[in-house]
């Protein structure tokens, strides 16, 4: 069956660059997170969508950084003026409802490198 | 804050080797904990979880118990493969209980023949 998907799945752009990376979660599932995966990071939450509402924004690293949901569906993670340390793989999440014990389907990632 | 520590790798053993990887965590509350996988090439999977102090999640052969005395949830298998050589993500879910996760650092496994 269908899962997560995300695209690009790989993105070069140049430092000053707008990138928007997108997700498509699992059909029916109302939770979307987004994380970022770097070397000296690890995994780190970024924000989560109930809906199309966000109700915790809390890891987005800058006001570079923005995000939002459509149609209860796709995500789009939105950076601005790309700078080097943005590079990482940023991977989405989705899950029946936002609840400790709906198990959250990953993405395959975007990996994004600043130049 | 909530946070997860996991024993730094690489792990490399033989094929059939016994596998431990330590992972505590300081938390408020009773959170759930899990271990989430990462084999070469795939995207993050589940692989198991506890949900409350001295359940035991167990999936493919590995095994984890939640250990509230110790804040600890280490992840064990008896006899690992070479399938099972991948990077391994301890992760507990925060307090605010929209399901947003918590993870370790992460562990490599390099399983050999």
């Amino acid at each position: 069956g269908a899962g997560v998907s995300q695209s690009p799945s790989n993105k070069v752009t140049e430092k000053g660059k707008d990138v928007e990376l997108r997700c498509d979660p699992i059909s029916g599932h109302t939770a979307l997170y987004w994380y970022r995966q770097s070397l000296g990071q690890g995994l780190e939450f970024l924000i989560y969508f109930q809906g199309n509402s966000a109700p915790d924004k809390s890891g987005l690293p800058s006001d570079r950084f923005s995000a939002e949901r459509t149609g209860g569906s796709v995500s789009t993670l939105t950076i601005q003026r790309t700078q080097q340390e943005d590079s990482a793989v940023y991977l989405c999440a989705s899950s029946l409802a936002g609840l400790a014990y709906n198990e959250q389907f990953f993405g395959p990632g975007t990996r994004l490198t600043v130049l | 804050g909530n946070s997860v520590t996991q024993m730094e790798g690489p792990v490399t053993l033989s094929e059939e080797a016994f596998l431990t990887i330590n992972c505590t965590y300081t938390a408020t509350g009773y959170p759930s904990l899990f271990w989430y996988v990462q084999y070469p090439g795939e995207g993050l999977q589940l692989l198991l979880k506890a949900t409350k102090a001295d359940d035991k999640g167990s999936n493919k052969g590995f095994e984890a118990t939640y250990r509230k005395e110790t804040t600890s949830f280490h992840l064990e298998k008896g006899s690992v493969q070479v399938s099972d050589s991948a990077v391994y993500f301890c992760a507990l879910d925060d307090p605010s209980n929209t399901g947003k996760l918590i993870f370790g650092q992460g562990t490599t496994l390099q399983v050999k023949p």
